[in-house]
């Protein structure tokens, strides 16, 4: 099984939809997690950190859930821009991603 | 501005060379990792740091290795480049075990 496991996608949502990610993880010890968004192989950049139950940052809400092992990623009112590809990340060690879920948001 | 850069940017070398992958950072980071990416892999770690003198194997380490001389470099070498090497290569640090990491903007490597 792997550490971190995320749906590939892609999720293809009109502008203004809401989308959900989520992503599970197999350490029952890891404290620190991340979303991270990428840009057509560009380099990974931050977009949250998720540290304890959740965090919300505008239209973008991360939930961590310690029981199921899973952590998600709520984006609200969906933008063109927003079209990118969405790294989970476990911190630990050294940061763990899961192989990205790809959005791609349709006019 | 702190920051953390990779060189070359982009390169093509033969099988069999020795390449080396620079890179270099200026937040004095104590963490420095160097990250693979592969279609349908994700990013898979090569090799690690957690200070000077520090280098640790990732999950795919075979054929690439890493020294810590300093707090601002971690150059990546692969002994004997191999056509399965052909990836985008990317470096980040970060300040403490746990947090978020930054990256640098990549070497696309091709082996021919």
């Amino acid at each position: 099984r792997k550490e971190v496991e995320q749906d590939p996608g892609p999720f293809n949502v009109p502008e203004g939809a809401t989308v959900a990610f989520n992503c599970t993880y197999s350490n029952s010890a890891s404290q620190s997690f991340f979303w991270y968004r990428q840009d057509c192989r560009k380099e990974p950049k931050l977009l949250m950190s998720v540290y304890s139950s959740g965090n919300e940052d505008g239209r973008f809400t991360a939930q961590l859930n310690r029981a199921s092992q899973y952590i998600s990623l709520l984006i609200r009112d969906s933008k063109l821009s927003d079209s990118a590809t969405y790294l989970c990340v476990e911190g630990r060690r050294a940061l763990t991603f899961g192989s990205g879920t790809r959005l791609q948001v349709q006019p | 501005d702190a920051e953390i850069t990779q060189s070359p940017r982009h390169k093509i070398t033969e099988t069999g060379r020795q390449v080396t992958l620079a890179c270099h950072q200026t937040w004095n980071h104590n963490n420095m990792f160097w990250y693979r990416q592969d279609l349908g892999h994700g990013l898979r770690l090569i090799h690690y740091s957690y200070g000077v003198h520090d280098t640790n194997k990732g999950e795919v380490s075979d054929g690439y290795s890493v020294s810590r001389s300093n707090t601002e470099d971690l150059p990546l070498t692969l002994e004997s480049a191999a056509s399965s090497q052909t990836s985008v290569y990317f470096c980040a640090s970060s300040g403490q075990s746990n947090t978020e990491a930054f990256f640098g903007q990549g070497t696309r490597l091709t082996v021919v």
